[in-house]
């Protein structure tokens, strides 16, 4: 069993539509981490969570300690959001747990 | 402010050389950890260093090897490569209680 499960594995939408990537894990966490990784490698870190909620623009991340989860919400989505979004836990220590991630296209 | 730098960004190395990757963080990060991606087994931890000692570390075999310098830049090794090596290595930076800022990767291939 993975310590970080992501669902879903892919998903596909268009243009506008409100978009919703989940994140569960089995670990006791100090932080949860979202990041984005275009075609070509690169890794940006969105967000990190360690309760609550957090926006930044068009992007939304919320946690919920007690249940273990986490989701992040695109709105009004864009193609330029077409890309793997990786959701990885952390544990005291710096340790990490990544999920597989999610692979979002947005058709115009 | 300048990023993460890894460098080299691509590199093609023989089973059984061996490899060192070097990574400097933003100025004034003073962790830095590396990371392994590859398509079948996804994004996994290596190790972790913070002041020049090494924090943590994941469930790579001793072959996987890193020291952090006095300015924080980072170098990894892997001794005896094997084609399974071959994969994309990160490395990213953060301060006391702050995000992380990953470099761009090095892709090595194992021939």
């Amino acid at each position: 069993k993975n310590e970080v499960e992501q669902s879903p594995q892919n998903l596909t939408a268009q243009e506008g539509e409100f978009i919703t990537i989940n994140c569960s894990y089995s670990v006791g966490i100090s932080a949860l981490h979202w990041l984005q990784q275009h075609p070509g490698g690169g890794i940006v870190s969105l967000f990190m969570l360690s309760s609550g909620k957090k926006k930044h623009g068009r992007l939304i991340a919320t946690i919920n300690i007690q249940e273990k989860h986490s989701s992040l919400h695109i709105t009004a989505s864009h193609p330029r959001d077409s890309a793997v979004y990786i959701c990885a836990a952390s544990l005291i220590g710096n340790q990490f747990y990544f999920g597989t991630g999610t692979s979002l296209t947005v058709i115009p | 402010k300048a990023g993460v730098t890894q460098t080299p960004r691509y590199l093609i190395k023989t089973r059984g050389q061996q490899v060192t990757l070097s990574c400097s963080p933003i100025s004034g990060h003073r962790s830095v950890s590396w990371y392994q991606q590859t398509p079948g087994q996804g994004l996994q931890f290596l190790f972790e260093y913070f002041s020049e000692t090494q924090r943590n570390k994941g469930n790579f075999p001793g072959r996987f090897s890193g020291r952090q310098f006095s300015n924080s830049r980072s170098e990894m090794n892997v001794s005896t490569l094997e084609l399974g090596d071959s994969a994309l290595y990160l490395c990213a930076s953060s301060s006391a209680g702050g995000g992380y800022t990953f470099g761009s990767g090095t892709r090595l291939t194992v021939v």
